[in-house]
């Protein structure tokens, strides 16, 4: 089974900074990763699908890149509703596996 | 707009049995592939189990394999989740999720919390 690493666990970073997240994976998923965003109390969000693919409604600040084992979420220009929980998700085959989570906060 | 409510949440001791249902409304149900996702209390997030369209088709995380069955009833608009054998590890909110045609969660419900305790 495919095990998603995240890191950092957390990220302490100001308003308007970049934000850099990564995703490893412990063996190839090709493209099939996504990104979602998950605010205390509410459910999580759908931001990126295979890579690099922003979902509906999601603003340009927000990008992924990589290939195969390692992924990036960038989040260009951080804006204070954007400190929340992060967490990659596969989707090369069963199961549907989730990466443990970065959370960044305000520093 | 789309919306998915849950059901059926509660205290259960280990060893017993736990119908969850969720509700959906706003997009045409049976034309999509339905999830659940659960999450433990502080912690991150748990694919559980997935049902195809007509639910023919379903597959389930190795951790809940054999104890929990996934259904639907397209014209209730309804995914439900049996759980039986449930022990103190499977507390925990859980989600059920639209899936997409590239098999991620575009919409979530707000969850049912399940606590498995004596």
């Amino acid at each position: 089974e495919i095990v998603l690493t995240q890191s950092p666990a957390t990220l302490s970073l100001s308003p308007g900074e970049r934000a850099t997240l990564s995703c490893r994976a412990s063996q190839s998923v090709s493209s099939y990763l996504a990104w979602y965003q998950q605010k205390p109390g509410q459910a999580p969000r759908l931001l990126i699908y295979d890579t690099s693919n922003r979902a509906t409604g999601i603003p340009a600040r927000f990008s992924g890149s990589g290939s195969g084992t390692d992924f990036t979420l960038t989040i260009s220009s951080l804006e204070p509703e954007d400190f929340a929980v992060y967490y990659c998700q596969k989707r090369d085959n069963w199961p549907l596996t989730f990466g443990g989570g970065t959370k960044v906060e305000i520093k | 707009e789309v919306q998915l409510l849950e059901s059926g949440g509660g205290l259960v001791q280990p060893g017993g049995s736990l119908r969850l249902s969720c509700a959906a409304s706003g997009f045409t149900f049976s034309t999509y592939a339905m999830s659940w996702v659960r999450q433990a209390p502080g912690k991150g997030l748990e694919w559980v189990s997935s049902i195809g369209v007509s639910g023919g088709s379903t597959n389930y995380a190795d951790s809940v394999k054999g104890r929990f069955t996934m259904s639907r009833d397209n014209s209730k608009n309804t995914l439900y989740l049996q759980m039986n054998s449930l022990r103190a590890e499977d507390t925990a909110v859980y989600h059920c999720a639209r899936q997409t045609s590239t098999y991620n969660f575009d919409s979530w419900g707000q969850g049912a919390l399940v606590t498995v305790s004596s």
